[in-house]
């Protein structure tokens, strides 16, 4: 199975409004990163918090981790028709596995 | 400078051909990864390459076979093709394990009917 689920699995709201996604993964992790992916294309990273950050900024987005939850979250500020997108987070395991596993990803619609 | 290349970008193949998935890295990266998107489903790992010479077996390896030839190029092959590998497949390279973001090919798209 997935380490990652992120939640929910589609979102749609207004232009300007603030969009929040969740991921929750299963194992130690040493850090977790955010990728978009825009229709069926490759996905293209967005932001990495290590397991010793809590929050991460940049630009827009704002990321925070709870290791003790095993859970992150993506928020986008402000967002635009062109954020529309699927937003992915992946983990690499903190064993030294170089598996690299990505979660079921969230459906993010902006509606202008 | 190319990034990660992948061909083909579309395939149809019948139920029980061959094909290889051909994947390029031109940025000296030493991981190297396959996935598979199905519709709901994310990425799925199939299998992965940490460094030229080693491949190891991801989440869903099973109907897979792959090849470091060196360090630029990684292939998956699928020996049998089944409807169920209907998909598309995603490469994937970074330059290592650790706090480094992977850089994807645009995918390839194969059906098998």
């Amino acid at each position: 199975s997935q380490q990652g689920e992120e939640d929910p699995q589609a979102l749609s709201i207004q232009e300007g409004e603030n969009a929040t996604m969740n991921c929750s993964y299963k194992t130690s992790i040493n850090n977790l990163q955010w990728y978009r992916q825009n229709s069926g294309r490759g996905l293209v990273h967005l932001i990495l918090i290590r397991s010793n950050e809590r929050e991460k900024h940049s630009g827009r987005l704002r990321v925070t981790l709870d290791t003790s939850k095993k859970s992150s979250s993506l928020l986008i500020t402000a967002s635009r028709a062109a954020d529309t997108a699927s937003y992915f987070c992946a983990t690499d395991g903190a064993s030294g596995t170089y598996k690299y596993i990505f979660g079921t990803g969230t459906r993010l619609k902006v509606l202008a | 400078n190319a990034g990660v290349t992948q061909t083909p970008k579309f395939q149809v193949l019948k139920t029980g051909q061959s094909m290889t998935l051909q994947c390029a890295q031109d940025m000296n990266h030493n991981s190297m990864y396959w996935y598979r998107q199905d519709p709901g489903m994310g990425l799925r790992l199939i299998y992965y390459s940490a460094s030229e010479g080693t491949t190891d077996k991801g989440e869903v390896p099973n109907g897979y076979n792959v090849s470091r030839l060196n360090k630029r190029e990684f292939s998956l092959r699928l020996e049998s093709a089944a409807p169920s590998q209907t998909s598309v497949y995603f490469c994937a390279s970074r330059v290592s394990r650790l706090n480094t973001e992977a850089f994807f090919g645009q995918g390839t798209r194969l059906t098998v009917v």
